[in-house]
């Protein structure tokens, strides 16, 4: 599968831990956006990456959310001291130069007990 | 602010019935509107988009119509069937200084019922 790859696919933690996603692109695909999707949403905008940049983070992401994407390759997203309301689908997509079509990894799902 | 809103938020048709889902937009400097859709537990993906440059698209039993003036776009789905059965969501895009931004509505449960 050449597609946007997400690890793991699904995470339980306790409160107060620290977890990492890890995406990874498809090859040549430029910007990669975080998404969180919850129940009957759809997904909300995190940040964003040109490259090695961060070019945009929403407000939604507080101080204990930091994501890299250090070689403008993979990218991870790490989020320290958990908490219940962070349940939530992490999403991950890429964008190619070109086109405008966004392409979804499989998500990320994250479990605070 | 941004926003995108989207209704409505769940949908029950009959088997070959169409279905229409709508959203509006706020930010006047959006000009691509990708629709998604996703089954349960899978990563959602386009179904069809269109340009601000453009009134309507058709791909097969699904078009999209964009009313800028309005901020208006809407997702019809002809002669449905049962694997039409997911959520979808409208999503706008914006360029700003070289960002592009994308921008998802709540979605839409559409059941196709057999």
């Amino acid at each position: 599968d050449t597609g946007v790859s997400q690890n793991p696919r699904h995470k339980i933690t306790k409160r107060g831990q620290n977890v990492t996603f890890r995406c990874d692109p498809i090859s040549e695909h430029n910007r990669l956006y975080w998404y969180r999707q919850t129940l009957g949403q759809g997904p909300e905008f995190l940040t964003y990456f040109q490259n090695e940049a961060q070019l945009e983070k929403s407000r939604l992401l507080s101080d204990r959310f930091s994501a890299e994407r250090p070689k403008g390759s993979f990218s991870t997203l790490e989020i320290q001291r958990t908490e219940q309301g962070d349940s939530a689908m992490y999403l991950c997509a890429t964008l190619p130069a070109n086109t405008g079509e966004l392409f979804f990894g499989e998500g990320s799902r994250l479990t605070v007990l | 602010g941004e926003n995108v809103e989207q209704h409505p938020s769940t949908l029950s048709v009959q088997e070959g019935d169409s279905a229409v889902i709508k959203c509006t937009y706020s930010d006047s400097a959006s000009n691509y509107f990708p629709w998604y859709k996703q089954e349960l537990g899978k990563r959602p993906q386009l179904i069809i988009d269109i340009r601000s440059n453009v009134g309507e698209k058709k791909d097969q039993r699904i078009a999209v119509t964009l009313n800028k003036t309005a901020k208006h776009f809407s997702l019809h789905i002809t002669e449905t069937q049962p694997e039409d059965s997911a959520v979808y969501f409208c999503a706008a895009k914006r360029i700003t200084s070289g960002t592009y931004k994308y921008i998802f509505g709540t979605g839409t449960r559409l059941k196709v019922l057999a």
